[in-house]
């Protein structure tokens, strides 16, 4: 089984909302990455978590929160949006050890800020 | 930092024939990964085809091949036969072995002609 979920698929919110991304894994993998998709450009590294604790932050604005409740879940708090954070926000996953390798993607969530 | 290159922004391709997508990379490790990712318009990022950079043998995965010359930081991707449902986004990846951040080409939207 190598399926990423995430919920919801499509989300509209106004500047002014607090609403939150949920991405979901049970292949046991225990690294987990946000990623921010503009049309026809590559992802854009958001965040990792490791073991729970995250440890890449890109430079990312405070209106994007994310948390790991377990190695399964992760989410992402989105707060206090503009309109140019509209995008396809994509959810990964991989093993992580000695030797880090493939990610797996979820469907993503496309997400529009009015 | 590593960067990774794809010269051919958008490629076509008549159905049941051969093409092949370019990708050249920079790095100075002598240990890492190369992906490709297909990405169709229902935008779920999908694993084409892997290789190690430690493996002299090029992989294969069905009707997707590459062709991988480590001294030239070249990483083609061929697709033979191709069908209606390669159309997509195509990006090549490339991570570190002690990393876990991608980094991605720009991309090759590939049409297929019926």
């Amino acid at each position: 089984d190598t399926e990423v979920t995430q919920t919801p698929k499509h989300l509209v919110m106004g500047m002014t909302n607090k609403k939150s991304l949920k991405c979901e894994q049970h292949m046991g993998h225990r690294a987990m990455y946000w990623y921010k998709q503009k049309a026809k450009k590559p992802p854009e590294l958001m965040f990792v978590y490791s073991y729970e604790k995250l440890s890449i932050n890109e430079s990312v604005p405070s209106r994007f929160s994310p948390e790991c409740p377990n190695s399964s879940l992760l989410n992402l708090h989105l707060h206090a949006l503009q309109p140019e954070d509209s995008a396809l926000y994509l959810c990964a996953s991989s093993h992580e050890g000695a030797r880090t390798d493939t990610q797996y993607f979820g469907p993503g969530t496309r997400l529009t800020v009015l | 930092a590593q960067t990774v290159t794809q010269s051919q922004p958008e490629m076509s391709v008549q159905e049941a024939e051969t093409v092949t997508l370019s990708c050249t990379y920079d790095t100075s490790e002598s240990d890492y990964y190369l992906f490709w990712y297909k990405q169709p318009p229902s935008r779920q990022m999908i694993l084409v085809i892997r290789q190690e950079a430690y493996k002299q043998q090029n992989a294969t995965e069905n009707r997707f091949s590459v062709n991988f010359q480590k001294a030239a930081k070249s990483f083609s991707l061929k697709i033979s036969d191709s069908q209606l449902g390669d159309a997509a986004m195509y990006f090549c990846a490339y991570l570190a072995n002690t990393g876990n951040q991608f980094y991605f080409g720009t991309g090759t939207s590939l049409t297929v002609i019926p």
